[in-house]
This record gives C-alpha cells, sequence and structure tokens, in this order.
C-alpha cells in the first residue's frame, strides 16, 4: 500500500516564484488536507477538502490554493512565494467521519 | 477557540526510564484527543485516542487517560526504549466528523542507551 504520496520530497524557490506541491492517495479517503509545520508551532491547518469539488480553508490559508478535481489527488499551489512560506509542507487524509489521519512523509520547501 | 498546550522540549531520558509528557487543552464541547508520533523523516503517525472522558488510550507500551475535570491528557510509559526516540504531538478534534485538528507544538524526546 502506497498510503499518501507526496512529491517533491525537497524544493529551493525564489520569491515570486510559483510551484505546486503534489499529493495523491490511494485509500478512497474523502477527506484530505494540507498542514504546515514549523519550529515551536505545531502543525496549522492551511486547506482540506471532504470530498472532489470541495474545498475550504484552515488556519493559515494565505498565499495557497488547493482544487480537488478527483478522490485521489489534492495538491497545494503557491502562486507566489515568499519567504514566509519555508516550512515543512504534510498532506493528510482520512476517511469521512474517521478519526485516523494518514501523513505523506513531508515536502521540505525552502524560499529564498 | 481551541487549543493543545505541551510540555516543553526536548526531552532526554536513559533508556528503561519512565516518560511523562503533559498535555493540556482548551475546547468547547467534549473534544476528541489524540497523541501522534513523528519519527526522523517521516510524516506523523496516530499513536493513541481517547473519545470521551476518563476514556485511556494505549499503544506500544503507551498510555495517556482523557481528564476532563483537569483537561488533560498526558502521554506515559513505564520504561522507554531507544527506538522511542521521536516527536510527539498532542492533537484535539472539537468538531463533528473530527474534520480538523488541532495540534500542539510538539516534544521532541530523545532515549539514550
Amino acid at each position: 500500500n502506497a498510503g499518501v504520496t507526496q512529491t517533491p520530497k525537497f524544493q529551493v524557490l525564489k520569491t515570486g516564484q510559483s510551484m505546486t506541491l503534489q499529493c495523491a492517495q490511494d485509500m478512497n479517503h474523502e477527506y484530505m488536507s494540507w498542514y504546515r509545520q514549523d519550529p515551536g508551532m505545531g502543525l496549522r491547518l492551511i486547506h482540506y477538502s471532504v470530498g472532489a469539488g470541495i474545498t475550504d480553508q484552515g488556519e493559515v490559508p494565505n498565499g495557497y490554493n488547493v482544487s480537488r478535481s478527483t478522490t485521489e489527488d489534492f495538491p497545494l499551489r503557491l502562486l507566489s512565494a515568499a519567504p514566509s512560506q519555508t516550512s515543512v509542507y504534510f498532506c493528510a487524509s482520512k476517511r469521512q467521519g474517521g478519526e485516523k489521519l494518514f501523513f505523506g512523509s513531508g515536502t521540505q520547501l525552502s524560499v529564498l | 477557540g481551541n487549543s493543545v498546550t505541551q510540555m516543553e522540549g526536548p526531552v532526554t531520558l536513559s533508556e528503561e526510564a519512565f516518560l511523562t509528557i503533559n498535555c493540556t487543552y482548551t475546547a468547547t464541547g467534549y473534544p476528541s484527543l489524540f497523541w501522534y508520533v513523528q519519527y526522523p523523516g517521516e510524516g506523523l503517525q496516530l499513536l493513541l485516542k481517547a473519545t470521551k472522558a476518563d476514556d485511556k488510550g494505549s499503544n506500544k507500551g503507551f498510555e495517556a487517560t482523557y481528564r476532563k475535570e483537569t483537561t488533560s491528557f498526558h502521554l506515559e510509559k513505564g520504561s522507554v526504549q531507544v527506538s522511542d526516540s521521536a516527536v510527539y504531538f498532542c492533537a484535539l478534534s472539537a468538531n463533528f466528523g473530527n474534520e480538523k485538528l488541532t495540534f500542539g507544538t510538539g516534544t521532541r524526546l530523545t532515549i539514550i542507551p
């Protein structure tokens, strides 16, 4: 079982560049989400989706866009990267109403 | 709003020592409580959970009891091993369907042989 797959694992961007962090899951989970992990701040929710075509904002959505065209995929887009977006990003999924979140292995992003 | 406060780290213990990592929470209603663990280079994994007051979650020798009167969910293990070295996150979910988790800041645990 692949579970939750994130790509790339590492990325360096210049300020103002755009990129998409990919997330895919093969467990047919309805719920998918993106978190960022920063030192001393734990994990903070960026965006989440409860099914294809449905997305909503989390705690820190500014500067990020998401879409959910299929059950399997939930990409996170940075339209104009800023140094404040330097972080480790985790994608997570679970079945609707379930309690256990399944996490990907993360993307370490540096914005110079 | 909801919040989780965790014991400041890092924590360093010798193998076979007793472990406690403190966690307290603020939430409306009756949240579900979780401990997640992050091993080096990996994503988070659910370690244990409790969904109502006085429930005890347990897994891999770790335990935590949901204490509503003290709004706490402290993680304990009687005898730690080197393989327990990781970052531990306390978290809560206070909404129906558990769509959103609120995490604590994490506690890094290092076990020395």
